[in-house]
């Protein structure tokens, strides 16, 4: 079984700034894979960015980054020249290595301001 | 490519009626899962299929709900004698073969039991 932890329930910054979210994970399996999806106003909801438990380097996409700590069981995501269009929901996921099936955490609602 | 469509948008039922939901996966897409999203609970796992194969029920609660993949291009969810605790949005989402663990959500259908 699985846990996704954002302990994080809102957060709000000005536009242009860059923004970190939290999250921690628990598995006692050892291949895993991390992800990050955003829930729009409009209820959408997008993939964003996936980390690989066996990659070491920290995954990238446009201007999301991942901050993988495997010995601390973290995945943050850090948006970098937010817009306020980036205004939304963010889940942290993961799944197992082998089942397809993906656990959320709560979500973070991101606030992006003028 | 329509994205994964889901039917009908928003579907009210009275307690103890039947109520069933579609979805449509991209073409092509070999998975299919299916999601519940309420505010209390946030996003919850129900089932998943692939290539029309029930893989993984695990959260699927056990005696009025059931999903079908009869085809490649559409799955359903029923839930049968519908009580108020019932009431969520649905997300359908499909993933490729080339993608796995990469999940492409539809706009969910919103169930109110009255």
């Amino acid at each position: 079984a699985q846990k996704v932890t954002q302990t994080q329930t809102s957060i709000s910054v000005m536009e242009k700034t860059t923004v970190t979210m939290d999250c921690v994970y628990e598995t006692r399996d050892s291949s895993y894979f991390l992800f990050w999806y955003k829930q729009t106003a409009s209820g959408e909801i997008v993939f964003l960015i996936r980390q690989d438990s066996y990659k070491k380097e920290n995954a990238t996409e446009g201007h999301y980054s991942l901050n993988f700590q495997k010995p601390k069981s973290s995945i943050g995501l850090i948006i970098t020249a937010t817009q306020i269009e980036d205004s939304a929901v963010y889940f942290c996921a993961m799944s197992l290595y082998g089942n397809e099936k993906i656990t959320f955490g709560a979500g973070t609602k991101l606030t992006i301001k003028p | 490519n329509a994205g994964v469509i889901q039917t009908p948008r928003h579907k009210v039922t009275g307690k103890g009626q039947e109520a069933t939901l579609w979805c449509e996966p991209i073409s092509g897409h070999s998975a299919v899962f299916w999601y519940r999203q309420t505010i209390v609970q946030g996003l919850e796992f129900l089932t998943y299929f692939r290539n029309q194969a029930p893989i993984d029920d695990s959260g699927m609660p056990k005696e009025r709900f059931s999903a079908q993949m009869p085809n490649q291009s559409h799955s359903t969810l029923k839930i049968q004698s519908t009580q108020p605790q019932d009431s969520a949005v649905y997300l359908c989402a499909s993933s490729p073969r080339t993608e796995k663990n990469t999940l492409y959500f539809g706009a969910g259908t919103r169930l109110s039991v009255l």
